[in-house]
């Protein structure tokens, strides 16, 4: 089983929808956690970090659930302009090594 | 507009040349990083620096040699590469290198090299 997991997609869905990924991670001592965009060909950005108590930015809502070890994105009223992959990543201690992205998932909003 | 700069942009390259990557950041940063990324794979730890010093190296050849000149600079030099090395590669740099605060410090990339190797 790998470390994280991530449905690879793809999601495509209509402008103005209501999208949601899930991650799962295998490490119970995973201590942080981040969601990343990465457009085609450049460099994943992140979007935004995961916190216990779950945090909204904007159109986009993180949450955490540590009991069944998951994090979640749910990106509400979707634009042309979300379409990116979304990566997951997670860390397990304070040590750079224990930093492990998930494989990514791909969304495409239609017009 | 990313706080992480790379150079050059992209990059071709003989399997005899020797080249350089570059990547500046003045964020104050401690931690700073090098990932390689092939097509629809997430990025790969290759090494961190933490403090100017080499902390990681994740088993990479040798014919990668990465150079931490100052706190804002990271180097990667190339020599002999093979084309199965032509990937994207990425700086990362995050708020501290080691310790409690790089718990929730997340990684800020540059905009990555896209290297090319016939």
């Amino acid at each position: 089983r790998k470390e994280v997991e991530q449905d690879p997609g793809p999601f495509n869905v209509p402008e103005g929808a209501t999208v949601a990924f899930n991650c799962t991670y295998s490490n119970s001592a995973s201590q942080s956690f981040f969601w990343y965009r990465q457009d085609c060909r450049k460099e994943p950005k992140l979007l935004m970090s995961v916190y216990s108590s779950g945090n909204e930015d904007g159109r986009f809502t993180a949450q955490l659930n540590r009991a069944s070890q998951y994090i979640s994105l749910l990106i509400r009223d979707s634009k042309l302009s979300d379409s990116a992959t979304y990566l997951c990543v997670v860390k397990s201690s304070g040590s750079a090594r224990q930093l492990t992205f998930g494989s990514g998932t791909q969304l495409t909003v239609l017009p | 507009d990313t706080e992480v700069t790379q150079t050059p942009k992209h990059l071709v390259m003989g399997m005899t040349n020797k080249k350089s990557l570059k990547c500046e950041q003045h964020m104050g940063h401690r931690a700073m990083y090098w990932y390689k990324q092939k097509a629809k794979k997430p990025p790969e730890l290759m090494f961190v620096y933490s403090y100017e010093k080499l902390s990681i190296n994740e088993s990479v050849p040798s014919r990668f040699s990465p150079e931490c000149p100052n706190s804002s600079l990271l180097n990667l030099h190339l020599h002999a590469l093979q084309p199965e090395d032509s990937a994207l590669y990425l700086c990362a740099s995050s708020q501290d290198g080691t310790g409690p605060q790089l718990y929730n410090s997340p990684l800020h990339f540059g905009n990555g090299t896209r290297l090319t190797v016939t």
